[in-house]
This record gives C-alpha cells, sequence and structure tokens, in this order.
C-alpha cells in the first residue's frame, strides 16, 4: 500500500533551518510529483511547492522562494524539504503529498511539527 | 494567484441533516478542484477530485459539482464520521491554492 513516512518532530531557533524528509514506499517513487503543504498551529493548510522526483525539478509558492528547497534521492526512495531563516512564524505541521493524475494530493504523509523558538 | 474563496467558514448541523459547503475561485480552473476531510490531529483526506469524482474508498454520501469558478461539496445524509473541518483545493499552472476550511460541528 502506498505510504508516506516523515521524519520526527523539529525543534529550532530563529534563524536556522530544517530539513524534513518523507520516505515513499508502495508505488512508483519516480511517477508522481511530490508536494509539500504547511499548517501553522489552528490554521488552514498552506501549499509550499512541488518536486518531481524523476527530473529533480522543482516549483515553489512566490512566498518561499529563496527560502525552500525541495529534493529527494531516488535510490532510497526520499523527499526532502529545507527551509531556511526560520521565523516563528514557520511554527507550523509540514505535509509532504502525492500528487495524482489530476492534480489532487490522493495520499499524505502523518506531518511533522516544525517548532521555531528562541 | 489563484485565490479561493470558501463559505460558511464554520456550520451547525445534526446527523441525518444535508449539508453544503462552497468555494469560488478567482478566476476559472476549469474542474482542477479537489475536496479533503481533516480531522483534529490527522493529515487532510481526499475526498474528491476533479471537481465530481470520488476518491476511491469513500462514501457515496459525498458528492461534488461544479466547472469553472463556482464549486460545492455535499454531505447528503451527515453522519458522526463526517463532523470535521473541509477544505477545497484548486490547481492552476503548477500552483495549488487551498480554501480557508469549514469546520462542521454537532448542533
Amino acid at each position: 500500500q502506498v505510504q508516506l513516512v516523515q521524519s520526527g518532530a523539529e525543534v529550532k531557533k530563529p534563524g536556522a533551518s530544517v530539513k524534513v524528509s518523507c520516505k515513499a514506499s508502495g508505488y512508483s517513487f519516480i511517477s508522481y510529483d511530490i508536494n509539500w503543504v504547511r499548517q501553522a498551529p489552528g490554521q488552514g493548510l498552506e501549499w509550499m511547492g512541488w518536486m518531481n522526483p524523476n527530473s529533480g525539478n522543482a516549483g515553489y509558492a512566490q512566498k518561499f522562494q529563496g527560502r525552500v528547497t525541495m529534493t529527494r534521492s531516488t535510490s532510497i526512495t526520499t523527499a526532502y524539504m529545507e527551509l531556511s531563516s526560520l521565523r516563528s512564524e514557520d511554527t507550523a505541521v509540514y505535509y509532504c503529498a502525492r500528487r495524482n493524475d489530476w492534480h489532487s494530493p490522493d495520499y499524505w504523509g502523518q506531518g511533522t511539527l516544525v517548532t521555531v523558538s528562541s | 494567484d489563484v485565490q479561493m474563496t470558501q463559505s460558511p467558514s464554520s456550520l451547525s448541523a445534526s446527523v441525518g441533516d444535508r449539508v453544503t459547503i462552497t468555494c469560488r475561485a478567482s478566476q476559472s480552473i476549469n474542474s482542477w478542484l479537489a475536496w479533503f476531510q481533516q480531522r483534529p490531529g490527522k493529515a487532510p483526506k481526499l475526498l474528491i477530485y476533479q471537481a465530481s469524482t470520488l476518491e476511491s474508498g469513500v462514501p457515496s454520501r459525498f458528492s461534488g459539482s461544479g466547472s469553472g469558478t463556482e464549486f460545492t461539496l455535499t454531505i447528503s445524509s451527515l453522519q458522526p464520521d463526517d463532523f470535521a473541518t473541509y477544505y477545497c483545493q484548486q490547481y492552476n499552472s503548477y500552483s495549488w491554492t487551498f480554501g480557508q476550511g469549514t469546520k462542521v460541528d454537532i448542533k
């Protein structure tokens, strides 16, 4: 069965970087884009960007341009999202999600809580 | 960027009620719209994609309609399991936008 398993919770200081991993299994990793979505406490869902595991190409929401990098390792079927220059407003649960053929996220990771605090 | 306006932001309903949630896009997105259910502390769950296609395993009491800029999620007979927050999501030009969410709670 399709599974996306994310890395554990992180606590970071303002100005630091965080790298969240998303291990895919149960399907052909290179055949589906991975998107990243975050959710601040008590807030809605916010799209951050996409990454094509086959080519390594990525596209980012304007809000995160220059601060986010999405990469992958095909040998271990894992996608990564790195966010730099963290500030308190980046405190959120970060999700990876597989995009289906109709541009909708059909499978989601369990989420990774990133807390930014001095 | 395409903006999504979802309404209402919250509603109270009883088991057995028919519930309707609406999303409006700031420009035409054809049928590139999905609906999700999210329970507290859990990842969102895909219910409907391509505006009206039911995801495998989702109960048939959920349905979606619309195209262009106006979309609707309908729950025909609300069940105890359905009290949650619902989001719409659009795709346009390699980017996604989510609606603000609709919290459905017990009247």
